[in-house]
C-alpha cells in the first residue's frame, strides 16, 4: 500500500494563478480531509468528505474548492491564489473522522504565493 | 466550540531527563483525543490516542476529566524524542489541532 500520496511536494503560483492539489489514498478510507499548516497556527481544517459525492467545509474554507468523485481522490482546488495561501498542505484519510480511528496523512505539499 | 491548547510552543530538555508536553482541551461532549508526532521532514504520524491507553516509544498520555487535560509524558528523554507534537481533538467533522510544541532534546 502506498498510503496517502500527495502531488506535487513542491509549488510556486503568482497571485491570481489556480492550481489543484492532489490527494490519493488506497485503504478504501470513506473519511478524507485537507488541512493547512501555518507556523504557530498548528493545523487547520479546510474542507473534508464522508464519501465519494458528498464533502463539506472545515475552519478555513474560504478560496479553496474540493470535489470527490471517486473513494480514492480528493483534490484540492485553488481558485484564484493569494499570498495569505501560502501554506503546507496536508492531506488526510481514515476510516471514519475523528472518533478513535487513526488518520492517515500524507506527505505534504508547500505552496508558496508571491 | 472546541478548543485545544498547547501551551508551550518550545521545550527542550536534557537527553535522559523527564518529559511533559501540556495540552488543555475545551469539549462539551466525550472527548476523543490524540497525540500526532511530526519528525523532520517527515509526515505526521499517530503517537497515541487516549481510548487504547497504550505506551508508545515510552511515551504515555492520561486523560483527566477534571482538569480537562491530556498531558503527554515520558520520563527519560532521548535524542531521536525531538519533534513537533500536536495534541489533536476528535469531532464530527475532522480533528482539531494544538498549535504544537517543538520538543528539543539536548544531547
Amino acid at each position: 500500500n502506498a498510503g496517502v500520496t500527495q502531488t506535487p511536494k513542491f509549488q510556486v503560483l503568482k497571485t491570481g494563478q489556480s492550481m489543484t492539489l492532489q490527494c490519493a489514498q488506497d485503504m478504501n478510507h470513506e473519511y478524507m480531509s485537507w488541512y493547512r499548516q501555518d507556523p504557530g497556527m498548528g493545523l487547520r481544517l479546510i474542507h473534508y468528505s464522508v464519501g465519494a459525492g458528498i464533502t463539506d467545509q472545515g475552519e478555513v474554507p474560504n478560496g479553496y474548492n474540493v470535489s470527490r468523485s471517486t473513494t480514492e481522490d480528493f483534490p484540492l482546488r485553488l481558485l484564484s491564489a493569494a499570498p495569505s495561501q501560502t501554506s503546507v498542505y496536508f492531506c488526510a484519510s481514515s476510516f471514519s473522522p475523528g472518533s478513535s480511528y487513526e488518520q492517515y496523512f500524507g506527505p505534504g505539499t508547500r505552496l508558496t504565493v508571491t | 466550540a472546541q478548543r485545544v491548547t498547547q501551551p508551550e510552543k518550545l521545550l527542550s530538555v536534557f537527553k535522559g531527563a523527564p518529559v511533559e508536553l501540556k495540552c488543555n482541551y475545551s469539549y462539551s461532549g466525550s472527548p476523543e483525543l490524540f497525540w500526532y508526532v511530526q519528525y523532520s521532514r517527515q509526515r505526521l504520524q499517530l503517537l497515541l490516542r487516549h481510548i487504547s491507553r497504550e505506551s508508545i516509544k515510552g511515551f504515555t498520555a492520561d486523560l483527566n476529566k477534571g482538569e480537562t487535560s491530556f498531558h503527554l509524558k515520558k520520563p527519560f528523554a532521548q535524542e531521536e524524542d525531538s519533534a513537533m507534537y500536536y495534541c489533536a481533538l476528535g469531532g464530527a467533522d475532522g480533528l482539531t489541532f494544538g498549535k504544537g510544541t517543538h520538543l528539543i532534546i539536548q544531547p
